[in-house]
């Protein structure tokens, strides 16, 4: 079976900053696949990036990126120039053996 | 329309009722899954469909009922609920299912809030 942790409850960033949020997986399958999704107040999970078990190079999607430290067993998601809009529930997700597990998500509140 | 749609964006029921909760996508996809989020827990995966037939079935009680008539809707009938069901439920989709398929990410409606009084 597949873990997925997210250990930050909730996190503060200050308009425009970067901010980390932290994500550890543990599975035995060598392909997985690693998500992350925000979901704001109206409750839409939305996909922001993701990065595959044999990717070579640290996913990138617009203000997204994604530290992926294998040996750590680690996923991290960096916002770089955080928006007001960003303000929202981030959760990490993971692909293993064909199930997609969650974590328990992390409420990032950016402010002004 | 496009994405993922579902209806109604909030219930409340008694524990006597039947209702249920639909799910449309406009994708094309040919998976379909239920997943239930509860406060201060992860998203449990309750049910998926792949190709309208159903290929995962996590424990779930019986009084929560899938229902896929074809690739493009899915129903979650409800009847004699706990109000510890009160949560929000939310469908997804995906192009595919199954093992190695582990790049496959889902599109999620914005989900059904439900009270159980």
């Amino acid at each position: 079976a597949q873990k997925i942790t997210q250990t930050q409850p909730g996190m503060f960033v200050q308009e425009k900053e970067a901010v980390t949020l932290d994500c550890t997986y543990d599975t035995s399958d060598p392909s997985y696949g690693l998500f992350w999704y925000k979901q704001p107040s109206s409750g839409e999970m939305i996909f922001l990036i993701y990065q595959g078990s044999y990717d070579q190079q640290n996913a990138t999607e617009g203000r997204y990126s994604l530290n992926f430290q294998k040996a750590r067993k680690s996923a991290n998601l960096v916002i770089s120039a955080s928006q007001l809009g960003d303000s929202a529930m981030y959760f990490c997700a993971g692909t293993s053996y064909g199930k997609l597990t969650f974590g328990q998500g992390t409420i990032l509140t950016v402010h002004p | 329309e496009t994405g993922v749609t579902q209806t109604p964006r909030h219930l409340v029921m008694g524990m006597t009722n039947k209702k249920s909760l639909k799910c449309e996508q406009h994708l094309g996809h040919n998976a379909m899954y239920w997943y239930k989020q509860s406060a201060k827990k992860p998203l449990e995966l309750m049910f998926v469909y792949s190709l309208e037939e159903r290929v995962e079935n996590n424990s779930v009680p019986s009084r929560f009922s899938p229902e896929c008539p074809n690739s493009s809707h899915l129903f979650l009938h409800l009847h004699t609920l706990q109000p510890e069901d009160s949560a929000l439920y939310l469908c997804a989709s995906s192009q595919s299912f199954g093992p190695g398929k582990s790049n496959e990410k889902l599109f999620f409606g914005s989900g059904t809030q439900l009270s159980v009084l």
